[in-house]
């Protein structure tokens, strides 16, 4: 079964510390990629997606995240995270051909300490 | 920027009754879908919407949703006898191909 995996359920990190979200998925063939972040009461925000070509992708607000077919992953990072950037994130996928339903992972949420 | 819009943000139902989430999808995408979040669990894929007809749904997207572009603009759920188990967030997503746009959700309360 297609699966969207985020190990880490909450992680805290400093203002201007890097940070790292894992996901890593689980699909016949590779899916399409995506990372989107919730902030509190609002909808889901795109922040990147990985289609093909280049294994790196940059997003919006400063994120990158690097597709890796050997580790099935698509890590999310950001070399300077801002006290704005509080807020759950979520990594989802898209088998593509055709099939146009994103499976999430559970999200992780990220804590800024001051 | 274009964005999708939903409303209410916040609906509060008897179980049992019937209710519809709205949604207004950017314009000029073609494709909608609908995804909810139960507190504390992933969002879930429910249905999408291609052409005046479903074009995928999952397994929780039965008898009791039903979905509908009632004109130009706006795409809508009904959930035809709610449940307290339906009560959870629900977003409207639209798209031109993969790379969706989502609303900020309707929160859904069953009581």
């Amino acid at each position: 079964a297609q699966s969207v995996t985020q190990p880490d359920i909450h992680i805290t990190v400093s203002e201007g510390a890097s940070l790292e979200l894992r996901c890593n998925y689980s699909y016949g063939a590779t899916p399409y990629l995506f990372w989107y972040v919730q902030s509190p009461g609002q909808g889901l925000q795109l922040l990147l997606k990985y289609f093909s070509g280049d294994t790196l992708v940059q997003g919006i607000k400063g994120f990158e995240a690097e597709f890796k077919r050997s580790q099935s992953s698509f890590n999310l990072r950001k070399p300077s995270v801002h006290w704005s950037d509080a807020a759950e994130y979520f990594c989802a996928a898209s088998s593509g051909a055709g099939s146009y339903q994103l499976t999430f992972g559970k999200g992780t949420k990220l804590s800024v300490i001051p | 920027e274009p964005e999708v819009t939903q409303t209410p943000s916040h609906q509060v139902t008897q179980m049992g009754q019937e209710v519809i989430l709205r949604c207004v999808p950017i314009s000029n995408h073609l494709y909608f879908y609908w995804y909810r979040q139960i507190l504390g669990q992933k969002v879930e894929f429910l249905v999408s919407f291609y052409n005046n007809e479903i074009s995928e749904k999952s397994e929780i997207f039965d008898d009791q949703f039903s979905v509908e572009r009632p004109d130009g603009s706006n795409f809508t759920l009904k959930i035809r006898s709610t449940k307290l188990e339906d009560s959870a967030m629900y977003f409207c997503a639209s798209s031109e191909v993969q790379a969706k746009g989502f609303g900020s959700g309707t929160r859904l309360t069953v009581v």
